[in-house]
């Protein structure tokens, strides 16, 4: 089973508007923490925002927060207020405590902020 | 350095030849990744070093993928007899300690293999 979902290949957005890209994994290791990426057309990879399992708020970094349910094993990034500059490709991952060594990444969300 | 560094950021080779790639860390980093991005996929993890521990070479994809860490620092991945399916963007990453905390991402290398 994948270890990371990211059902949304593209998605478009107003700008100034919210948007909501989904995310959801896969784990039996009750430690483990999220994560988000953003990739621009530059390549590198920005780190976004973090949430552990055992938090018990959901994370919020500026203008992007992570909705967090864990429940439904879902780790949505909500960013506000959208910007031109918000326009990259997005990736989702997890660290578990038990395996330890590796992210595992979702395939990614492309993000088109539309003036 | 201010971030983590990755040399050279683009490479072409003629399939067949080896291919040596660096990483850079940040300095104090003990946690070192490389990760492997094809075409419009997400990251494929290939190996990890802590410290002076042995490292995690599970992702490798094949024997002709070996990696090093001098110094617990610099780390080269290396490729050998490279085919065309191994042209990617090759990221290292690298973070203070191996907890769940955010990672520094270099900007990668793009490899091309013809």
């Amino acid at each position: 089973a994948q270890k990371i979902t990211q059902t949304q290949p593209g998605m478009f957005v107003q700008e100034k508007e919210a948007v909501t890209l989904d995310c959801t994994y896969d784990t039996s290791d009750p430690s483990y923490g999220l994560f988000w990426y953003k990739q621009p057309s530059s390549g590198e990879m920005i780190f976004l925002i973090y949430q552990g399992s055992y938090d018990q708020q959901n994370a919020t970094e500026g203008r992007y927060s992570l909705n967090f349910q864990k429940a439904r094993k879902s780790a949505n990034l909500v960013i506000s207020a959208s910007q031109l500059g918000d326009s990259a490709m997005y990736f989702c991952a997890m660290r578990e405590a038990n395996t330890g060594n590796q992210f595992y990444f979702g395939t990614g969300t492309s993000l088109t902020v539309i003036p | 350095g201010a971030g983590v560094s990755q040399s050279p950021s683009n490479k072409v080779t003629e399939k067949g030849k080896d291919v040596e790639l660096r990483c850079d860390p940040i300095s104090g980093h003990t946690a070192l990744y490389w990760y492997r991005q094809s075409l419009g996929q997400g990251l494929e993890f290939l190996i990890y070093f802590q410290g002076n521990s042995a490292p995690d070479k599970s992702g490798l994809p094949s024997d002709r993928f070996s990696a090093e860490r001098t110094g617990g620092s610099v780390s080269t991945l290396t490729i050998q007899r490279t085919q065309q399916e191994d042209s990617a963007v090759y990221l290292c990453a690298s973070s203070l300690a191996p907890g769940p905390g955010g990672y520094t991402f270099g900007s990668g290398t793009r490899l091309t293999v013809v």
